[in-house]
């Protein structure tokens, strides 16, 4: 059983197109943090979030945590190939320090 | 400055030789480390935690071990490898109100 869900898995779309995935669970999480890898590379930081309902913007990309604290959304607007990599929702579950991730959803956008 | 090491980016070893993956940090003290290992393209799966020299947990029984000799090491190890442990092996360091830092990952292949 997955502790966090990711969604969708793939998402294939074009220069431009604005997307959405999501990383669910039903356990309460302190925190949850997104990452985007690149093939061949470890996961990069991109934003945690931390308190239910907090919104935080890294430019074109918008995080949201949701008020129960269970799930999360990244956003992108205006997506460019650059965003292109496997993004990986990750966060440890109340009380415990041993980090989980979910699947991550791999995205590739087409110029 | 805070940084993780990871040795060697790429390796291919024959079934049933040994193996030795290193990880290490500089700029902290004492810090926990993780091992994971992600199949293709996909999400995480931990499989050893150290708080610690010396104190390993591990998370999925299998043919890897792992070693903490010193304060900033962690070191991934097989006296035997299986054709089943090849894989993109990652080592991270959780850096409290940062996140994770991961190392850039080994890709093994066994022949």
């Amino acid at each position: 059983t997955q502790l966090l869900e990711q969604s969708p898995q793939f998402l294939s779309i074009q220069e431009g197109e604005n997307l959405t995935v999501y990383c669910n669970s039903s356990s309460v999480f302190s925190s949850l943090q997104w990452y985007r890898q690149e093939p061949g590379e470890g996961p990069v930081l991109l934003v945690t979030v931390v308190t239910g309902g907090e919104v935080k913007k890294l430019k074109r990309l918008t995080f949201q945590f949701g008020d129960a604290r269970k799930d999360s959304s990244l956003h992108i607007t205006a997506a460019q190939p650059g965003d292109t990599g496997l993004y990986l929702c990750a966060g440890a579950p109340g009380g415990s320090y041993i980090p989980t991730f979910g699947r991550g959803t791999s995205l590739i956008v087409h110029p | 400055s805070q940084t993780i090491h990871q040795w060697p980016a790429t390796l291919v070893q024959p079934v049933g030789s040994p193996l030795s993956l290193e990880c290490t940090v500089e700029g902290t003290s004492n810090p926990n480390l993780y091992w994971y290992r992600q199949a293709a393209g996909r999400g995480l799966q931990l499989l050893f935690y150290s708080v610690g020299i010396g104190q390993i947990s591990s998370e999925v029984p299998q043919n890897l071990s792992a070693s903490r000799p010193q304060d900033r090491q962690f070191i991934l190890s097989s006296k035997k490898l299986l054709l089943s442990d090849s894989g993109f092996y990652l080592c991270a360091w959780p850096r409290p109100g940062i996140g994770y830092t991961f190392g850039s990952g080994t890709r093994l292949t066994v022949v």
